[in-house]
């Protein structure tokens, strides 16, 4: 599709799972984020990728969580042992380039992760 | 941490009203975003202002940008029960990471 792909789109988890979540960026799109949000709450920055590299992860909140992109297009966001307070959505977007010099970030429809 | 801090937290309108939502942030940027989200699922690009920019218009929305005072806001015309939505903005630092930080929105509610 032309947009910012996540799947899946709604995943219940009980705690202590690991869970994953997909990101497809736009065909081209060099940059890639990963955000969170909790309900009613801004948008919480995790990481940002250009290309396969990270060169900003001071957002993840621990180790357990991690992200890796391959060929500079699909990423993963890896959740390990799950807990009550991961439950948000999940929000990957992508951009031509850096929006330092202008480029706007297209967002996904997100992730909603649901720990029980 | 959140750089930009969206004011007033919620508003409400009749349709045909002005909306003015204000954002204000804590240091240097190359350009300010807003953005528009429905229902909590994926944002939208609404408008970009660039830090050597004072004002920026598109269709019924108005940008403007005060870096002096590290502030922008957001004016919406003549307000349709269509506009209902969280507003954003988003700034990326000056010599700092490229990442797009965003602020804690304003909830705008325009009753019909």
């Amino acid at each position: 599709g032309a947009g910012v792909s996540q799947s899946p789109s709604n995943k219940v988890t009980e705690k202590g799972k690991d869970v994953e979540l997909r990101c497809d960026p736009i065909s081209g799109h060099t940059a890639l984020y990963w955000y969170r949000q909790s309900l009613g709450q801004g948008l919480e920055f995790l990481i940002y990728f250009q290309g396969n590299s990270a060169p900003d992860k001071s957002g993840l909140p621990s180790d357990r969580f991690s992200a890796e992109r391959t060929g500079g297009s699909v990423s993963t966001l890896t959740i390990q042992r799950t807990q009550q307070e991961d439950s948000a959505v999940y929000l990957c977007a992508s951009s031509l380039d850096s929006p330092g010099i202008g480029h706007t970030i297209y967002f996904g429809e997100g992730s909603w992760l649901t720990v029980v | 941490s959140q750089q930009g801090e969206e004011d007033p937290q919620a508003l409400s309108i009749q349709e045909g009203e002005n909306a003015t939502m204000n954002c204000s942030y804590k240091t240097s940027i190359n350009n300010l975003q807003w953005y528009r989200q429905n229902s909590g699922r994926g944002l939208v690009h609404l408008i970009l202002i660039r830090s050597n920019e004072r004002e920026k218009h598109s269709g019924r929305l108005r940008v403007t940008l005060d870096t002096s005072k590290k502030s922008s806001s957001l004016l919406i015309t003549a307000s349709r029960a269509a506009d209902t939505a969280s507003y954003f903005c988003a700034t990326v630092s000056q010599g700092g990471s490229e990442k797009l930080v965003f602020g804690k929105g304003t909830k705008l509610t325009v009753n019909p």
